[in-house]
């Protein structure tokens, strides 16, 4: 089955500063890569998707960029802010979506430092 | 995006008791999904719940432990059976949305087993 590797488990950056958060994924016929912002006591929100006919993919200050070859891709923030903390989720889909084959990384814990 | 609520938010239960799960999305949905997330790890699917269907279980999870009601199309229930501490966590419920790629999560329901 597949396997998502996230790292850092932890970041910490200064506010205005840009995170970087990466995943490798283990099974190359996966097509389709989430990101999930999950706030204490909430549920996880999707951010940012890309699917693997994409490299990359912007909204505002969220980008999200994929290497196909490498089998790994990215969540980029910039210009963080203080509601920018939060644990960041990257999932890997080998049917295109759903919960069907939904596959997610342990997390990252993001710290923005005022 | 669905709007998906679920109560309780959280709860606190004796060991050997049962808590039911419930989950209402503001629109009809097909799949609906319900994901176990135990404390500082990543989001485990337990079960898939199509409506008129038997729900399908994950590895690892059985119904005689979280039985799932699918009445209609917009509501479902998880139960957690015969609890332990070891069931100590978040639950939350999902959907699928329109063309069953993107996936949103509830708020979730947090619970202490004591």
């Amino acid at each position: 089955g597949e396997n998502v590797e996230q790292h850092p488990s932890t970041l910490s950056v200064q506010e205005g500063d840009s995170a970087v958060i990466k995943c490798t994924y283990s099974d190359s016929a996966s097509n389709y890569f989430p990101w999930y912002k999950q706030e204490l006591g909430k549920g996880p929100q999707l951010i940012i998707d890309i699917r693997s006919n994409v490299g990359e993919k912007k909204d505002q200050r969220i980008a999200v960029t994929l290497n196909k070859t490498a089998k790994h891709f990215s969540l980029h923030i910039t210009e963080t802010q203080p509601e920018d903390s939060a644990v960041y989720f990257c999932a890997a889909s080998l049917s295109g979506g759903g919960a069907d084959g939904l596959t997610f990384g342990k997390g990252t814990h993001l710290i923005i430092q005022p | 995006s669905a709007v998906i609520s679920q109560k309780p938010s959280r709860d606190i239960c004796q060991r050997g008791t049962s808590l039911t799960i419930q989950c209402q999305v503001d629109s009809q949905v097909t799949m609906m999904f319900w994901y176990r997330q135990q404390p500082g790890q990543s989001l485990t699917l337990i079960a898939t719940a199509n409506q008129g269907s038997e729900a399908t279980y994950e590895s690892g999870f059985v119904i005689d432990k979280f039985p799932i009601s699918r009445p209609n199309l917009t509501f479902s229930t998880l139960t957690v059976s015969n609890m332990s501490p070891e069931d100590s966590s978040i639950y939350l419920c999902s959907v699928a949305g329109t063309g069953f790629e993107k996936l949103f999560f509830g708020s979730g329901t947090q619970l202490s087993v004591l």
